[in-house]
């Protein structure tokens, strides 16, 4: 069965500094993964995946995350935080043999402070 | 034009009620969910329909019911509530398994049981 760990509960950055959120993850196959955000009283947004090819994918507002399959990780990345990321962030993953069930993990909220 | 809408947006009701939560997406997807949330930010997933077939149902109570009367609707029902359902239910929708664009969610329904 997969399953998906972030590892921390918050990560504290300053703006304009670099962030890194973690994720890892366990599946029986090839994964599917993703990173969703999630701001107080919205549902979930659609960050960026990775399926195949390059290691490290770009999605919005200025995110990339780097898949690494010897550590089975995912983490979300940006080169300098804003004032405005600060929010939940959601690792997932699905089997790629794995019909529609996507597993999200337990959320990590980030604090980008001025 | 709101993408994934649920309704109400606030329920709160006593124990033992039944209540329905409404789900609709007008984004033409044909593959839609069921998410809970609880008071800790977890997400659960419970029901997926893909094109009005149910293809995910979790072990969540019997108590719970999903309808999807059409690709652009999934409806959860919720019999004799408990205070244990207090959370807030996500509904989301993607095309096909949501591979290349992820899911689209909707603000959620905050459901209170007291």
């Amino acid at each position: 069965a997969q399953s998906v760990a972030q590892p921390e509960d918050q990560v504290n950055v300053a703006e304009g500094n670099p962030l890194t959120v973690k994720c890892t993850y366990s599946v029986s196959g090839n994964p599917y993964l993703f990173w969703y955000v999630q701001y107080p009283n919205r549902g979930l947004q659609f960050l960026l995946k990775y399926i195949t090819g390059d290691n490290l994918v770009k999605g919005s507002y200025g995110f990339e995350a780097e898949f690494n399959k010897s550590q089975t990780s995912f983490h979300l990345k940006k080169p300098s935080a804003l004032v405005s990321d600060s929010a939940l962030y959601f690792c997932a993953v699905r089997e790629a043999a794995g019909g529609f069930k996507t597993i999200f993990g337990a959320g990590t909220r980030l604090f980008v402070k001025a | 034009d709101t993408a994934v809408s649920q309704t109400p947006k606030y329920l709160v009701t006593q124990m033992g009620n039944d209540k329905s939560i409404k789900c609709e997406q007008n984004l033409g997807h044909d593959t839609m969910y069921w998410y809970k949330q609880d008071s800790k930010k977890f997400l659960k997933i419970m029901f997926s329909y893909n094109n009005k077939e149910l293809i995910i149902n979790e072990t969540v109570p019997n108590r719970f019911s999903p309808k999807s009367p059409d690709k652009a609707h999934l409806n959860l029902h919720i019999n004799s509530l408990e205070l244990g359902d207090s959370a807030v239910y996500f509904c989301a929708s993607s095309q096909d398994s949501g591979l290349n664009y992820g899911y689209t969610f909707g603000s959620g329904t905050r459901l209170t049981v007291v």
